[in-house]
């Protein structure tokens, strides 16, 4: 399974765009990569998922590069409440006994 | 529409003691799944199912059994705690093959205490 790299942590100022980045070179062509946060000590919950094409839904923006390497959520205008750990995982579709969780990106959203 | 619901919220236990830990889903999802999360850390996998009266091991079924005897219930447990099992116990369900691949819903999570 292809694993993904992310950085630790990140800030961003409310309002602004959040772009948060995910490495996974190693992904296969049968994989897609996913995209969960974690608000807190809540449940993790699911923001958006896409194979090739760039995916835009009513949360955020998912824009994956041509190589498929590597991929960016795009929270255009973030807010306070966006704060949150945000994890990239890659899995083959339907293949639902994959789904690893690594330690994703803590995001700081500031007045 | 609860979605997936947990019982316990939180609970603390005595070493060696046992416990039960219950998921219901009510959104007719075929695949059901218990992770645990330890501080500062991602979610790892315990045991998951892939429809009623089935089971799997995850990445880290060690000290853990479940059930799942009907389709809305997975049920996790704990038949002698350790304190290394101290951990927030989270649940998950999604539909599955040819259904809508939405990803996970999960429930808030319990939290579980072993001294």
């Amino acid at each position: 399974d292809a694993k993904t790299t992310q950085p630790p942590s990140m800030d961003c100022a409310e309002g602004r765009a959040a772009n948060l980045p995910c490495n996974h070179s190693t992904i296969s062509g049968n994989e897609y990569v996913y995209w969960y946060r974690q608000i807190h000590s809540q449940g993790p919950q699911y923001i958006i998922h896409g194979l090739k094409n760039n995916e835009t839904n009513e949360m955020a923006s998912l824009i994956i590069t041509e190589d498929r390497k590597s991929s960016t959520l795009i929270l255009p205008h973030a807010t306070l409440r966006d704060t949150a750990v945000y994890y990239c995982i890659v899995r083959p579709r339907y293949n639902f006994n994959k789904f690893y969780f690594g330690s994703g990106t803590k995001l700081n959203v500031k007045p | 529409n609860a979605g997936v619901t947990q019982t316990p919220k939180f609970r603390v236990l005595k070493t060696g003691q046992s416990m039960t830990l219950l998921c219901a889903q009510d959104m007719n999802h075929e695949y059901m799944y218990w992770y645990r999360q330890d501080p500062g850390m991602g979610l790892r996998l315990i045991h998951y199912s892939v429809g009623e009266g089935t089971t799997a091991k995850g990445e880290v079924p060690d000290g853990y059994n479940v059930s799942r005897l009907k389709k809305q219930n997975f049920l996790l447990g704990l038949e002698s705690a350790a304190p290394s099992q101290t951990s927030v116990y989270f649940c998950a369900s999604t539909f599955g093959l040819g259904g809508s691949d939405y990803g996970y819903t999960f429930g808030s999570g319990t939290r579980l205490t072993v001294v």
